[in-house]
Formats: C-alpha cells, sequence, structure tokens
C-alpha cells in the first residue's frame, strides 16, 4: 500500500521568508510524485510533478521539488513566499502504472504581508 | 471555462435520502476519477473509470455507493440512504493518455447530511 506523509500541518511565514513543506512517502515501487496547491475557494490545482530524469522539478510560481529516493522525500521549496501563496498544499503519489493517487494531508501555509 | 465542472457545488439533505453528484470532465479525456475530502484530510480514492469501463473501487465505497459513466463522458456518483459520516466534499478529476498521466481537478460538491 502507498502512503504520504506530511508533517507540517500549519505553517506560518512573513512574505520574503524560503520556504520548505516536507513530503515523505512510502512505496515499494517506482513512483510518481506531484505537488497541488488548493488556494482559498478554488479547486486542486498541480504545482509540478516528477515522473523521471532530472530529480529537481521545477513548476509554477516559482515553486520546486527535490527528489530524494533514499529517503522517499519529494519536499516542496520556494525561495521567497509571497502573500498571495496562502493556501493548502498536498503531496500526493501514485506508483507506476497505478491509476490512484494517495494525497497527505495537506500542510496549510498562511503568509503575513 | 473547459475544465472539470461538477454539480451541485453544494448540497444539503437529511439522512436516509439519496443524493446524486454529476461531473463533467475534460472534453475528451478517458479518465475519470472521484475522491472524497473531509476536514483536515487529504482527498481519498473513491474510484476510477476508463471510457465508460469502471476499473477500480475502493473500500471505501460502501454498497451504498454506486458510480456510472455511460458513454465515457459525464459521470454521476449516487449515495443512497445517506449518513452524517457521509459528510464531505466529493471531488471528480479526469486524465489523458496511457501510463503516466496528471489529473485535473474539478470544484467539487459540498455534502451535507443532517
Amino acid at each position: 500500500a502507498q502512503s504520504v506523509s506530511q508533517h507540517n500541518h500549519h505553517v506560518i511565514l512573513s512574505e520574503a521568508a524560503s520556504l520548505e513543506l516536507g513530503c515523505n512517502y512510502s512505496y515499494g515501487g517506482t513512483v510518481n510524485l506531484f505537488w497541488y496547491v488548493q488556494y482559498p475557494g478554488q479547486h486542486l490545482q498541480l504545482l509540478l510533478k516528477y515522473f523521471s530524469g532530472d530529480p529537481l522539478v521545477k513548476g509554477i510560481k516559482g515553486f520546486e521539488a527535490e527528489f530524494i529516493k533514499s529517503k522517499f522525500s519529494f519536499n516542496l521549496r520556494k525561495p521567497s513566499v509571497q502573500w498571495s501563496d496562502t493556501a493548502e498544499y498536498f503531496c500526493a503519489v501514485n506508483g507506476l502504472g497505478n491509476e490512484k493517487l494517495t494525497f497527505g494531508t495537506g500542510t496549510r501555509l498562511t503568509i503575513i504581508p | 471555462d473547459t475544465g472539470v465542472s461538477q454539480n451541485p457545488r453544494h448540497k444539503i439533505t437529511k439522512r436516509g435520502q439519496n443524493v446524486t453528484f454529476r461531473c463533467d470532465p475534460i472534453s475528451e479525456h478517458n479518465r475519470l476519477y472521484w475522491y472524497r475530502q473531509t476536514l483536515g484530510q487529504g482527498p481519498e480514492f473513491l474510484t476510477y473509470f476508463q471510457n465508460e469501463a469502471q476499473l477500480e473501487k475502493s473500500r471505501l465505497l460502501s454498497d451504498r455507493f454506486s458510480a456510472e459513466r455511460p458513454k465515457g463522458s459525464f459521470s454521476t456518483l449516487e449515495i443512497q440512504r445517506t449518513e452524517q459520516g457521509d459528510s464531505a466534499m466529493y471531488l471528480c478529476a479526469s486524465s489523458q493518455g496511457q501510463g503516466v498521466t496528471e489529473a485535473f481537478f474539478g470544484q467539487g460538491t459540498r455534502l451535507t447530511v443532517v
């Protein structure tokens, strides 16, 4: 069975601070990894994804994530956050060939102007 | 708007009533997924269609739940004899292609069972 852990439930940062949100997964095979964002009142949107190749992937709005296979991690980073980044962030995984996405419990990010 | 569309956006129902939700995927997307999200949790997989075939169902999908996707286009999710524990956001997503793909989500239907 696949599972995802997001240890930071609520993160509060000031504008311009650097961000790193943790994501660890459990799965016994090749995985695809995703970060989704949900802005207040909006639907889930894909931030970035890792399928294969370069383990450092860049997404929209200046976000990036690094896949570290040995640590089963896919942490999300942004060097300088903005107030508009206030949202809930979900890490998700699916095993290769498996169409089911397994999500973490999410991290609520609050940016203080 | 050419994204995934879900109706209704909100539904309040009395315990024991049946409810049906509709999802219109992005045109030509052959895969359609239903997820459920409760407060403080991430979305949980319920079921998945490829075209009109329902290929996988979660153990979360009790026999009170049924999903259909006639003709491989829109999908409906019906909950019979609703219970308070069914209160949640029901999300639909669609994707295209085979193998590695990404899912596009709708805004969801929020169900409240009173």
